[in-house]
């Protein structure tokens, strides 16, 4: 079955940079984008970008662009998400997500189990 | 708008039917996914699409799109329903958007 699995906690010191891989399995790696995903705690999902697992190209959110670096490594079938100039308010558990697209619809399936990254000095 | 509008709290009694909206610019462009999640887990889609279950999903669960109006329908809700609840969609940018979440509970 299709799987994807993250990489441990982290606890990071303001500043810092924060590196989160995500392991997949059970499909062709290179025809699917891989997604990542933040949600704080008590609070909704937070779209961060994507990565093409062919090319490699990439996209993100107005609000990480500068910040966010997303790659993979085809021969791994493993993607990473580095986030960098970390502050408090990144605190938040990180996940990758494949997306799928059929039916009109644009969605995430299936997720990681997510990483918590915590921003503390 | 570049947002997802859900109300954030709706309640259901037991056995009940509960409607839960997403409202969004963005579901002119793609209909919306509905995920579900609960406490401590990643979340999991429960319709796509027009209205499309997963495997696994009970056929209680039902969607609709209409204008820039999305709906997740639960039917005969169950204790086990009790989560919360988010829609998805991508805007004619390419960007993905969320709602805030409504969280359901069943009584």
């Amino acid at each position: 079955q299709v799987q994807l699995v993250q990489s441990g906690a982290e606890v990071k010191k303001p500043g810092a940079s924060v590196k989160v891989s995500c392991k997949t399995s059970g499909y062709t790696f290179t025809r699917y984008d891989i997604h990542w995903v933040r949600q704080a705690t008590g609070q909704g999902p937070e779209w961060m970008g994507w990565v093409n697992s062919d090319s490699g190209d990439t996209g993100s959110a107005q609000k990480f662009q500068g910040r966010v670096i997303m790659t993979r490594n085809a021969a791994l079938n493993t993607a990473y998400m580095e986030l960098t100039s970390l502050t408090s308010e990144d605190t938040a558990v990180y996940f990758c997500a494949r997306e799928v697209y059929n039916s009109g619809t644009y969605r995430f399936d299936p997720w990681g189990q997510g990483t918590q990254v915590t921003v503390s000095s | 708008s570049s947002e997802l509008a859900q109300d954030p709290a709706v309640s259901v009694a037991l056995g009940q039917t509960v409607k839960i909206t997403c409202q969004g610019d963005s579901l002119r462009y793609s209909y919306a996914t509905w995920y579900q999640q609960k406490p401590g887990q990643a979340p999991v889609f429960v319709i796509y699409g027009q209205n499309n279950r997963p495997s696994g999903i009970p056929d209680r669960f039902s969607g609709f799109t209409s204008g820039t109006t999305a709906s997740l329908t639960i039917t005969g809700a169950q204790a086990e329903d009790e989560a919360d609840y988010y829609c998805q969609s991508r805007d004619s940018s390419g960007n993905h958007l969320f709602g805030a979440g409504t969280k359901l509970t069943v009584l």
